[in-house]
């Protein structure tokens, strides 16, 4: 596609709840990044994948969190049992490559845990 | 580690110049910088690599100074587009892939 398509734009979900949100890289793009931004505060490392391979997920806040990526191309975020301090944009971007490039970031997902 | 910013935030006059500093304690393979506008997503605007040049285009540059791992982001007669919040990146030379940013610079350029 032309750009980081994510859905949902937005969720609200009930504390406790999974959630499931969805990154759809540029085409070609090997590289694909998570970051979190809660309000008003800077992006928060995640996880990134080179191909379909994860290979540091010291970036997730808990074990509730987990991400998988397919055919090297669309990646999955999970959030088991929702608690509010998950609420945040949760922002995935993708690079050509792992090194070198600058990366394109997606509108987001806001998540709200009510 | 987190890079440290500074200053927090900026106001200028258009016209006016600007500097934005990015300060890391861990050795460096690369330096991102993106400006964000509020409520929208990050966009990317240059990338310093270890032992690479320094970048830029029209009015807008950065250097990298591998020896005190900082970069600089250099802002000439700003306009009022060029307000929003910047971040550095820094990607350490021992955790590729791994883009640690910077707490953000709030910059608000007026007429």
């Amino acid at each position: 596609g032309a750009g980081v398509s994510q859905s949902p734009s937005n969720k609200v979900t009930e504390k406790g709840k999974d959630v499931e949100l969805r990154c759809d890289p540029i085409s070609g793009h090997t590289a694909l990044y998570w970051y979190r931004q809660s309000l008003g505060q800077g992006l928060e490392f995640l996880i990134y994948f080179q191909g379909n391979s994860a290979p540091d997920k010291s970036g997730l806040p808990s074990d509730r969190f987990s991400a998988e990526r397919t055919g090297g191309s669309v990646s999955t975020l999970t959030i088991q049992r929702t608690q509010q301090e998950d609420s945040a944009v949760y922002l995935c971007a993708s690079s050509p490559a792992l090194l070198g490039y600058g990366y394109t970031f997606g509108s987001g997902t806001r998540l709200t845990v009510v | 580690q987190q890079p440290v910013q500074s200053p927090q935030a900026v106001i200028l006059r258009e016209g006016e110049d600007a500097v934005i500093n990015c300060s890391s304690s861990k050795a460096l393979y690369s330096v991102h910088w993106y400006r964000q506008k509020h409520g929208e997503a990050p966009v990317f605007l240059m990338i310093l690599l270890k032992g690479g040049e320094q970048k830029g285009h029209e009015k807008i540059s950065a250097s990298f100074n591998e020896k005190k791992q900082q970069s600089s982001l250099y802002l000439t007669a700003s306009q009022l587009s060029y307000s929003g919040t910047y971040f550095c990146g820094t990607e350490e030379g021992t955790s590729y892939g791994k883009l640690t940013f910077g707490q953000g610079t709030i910059l608000t350029v007026h007429p």
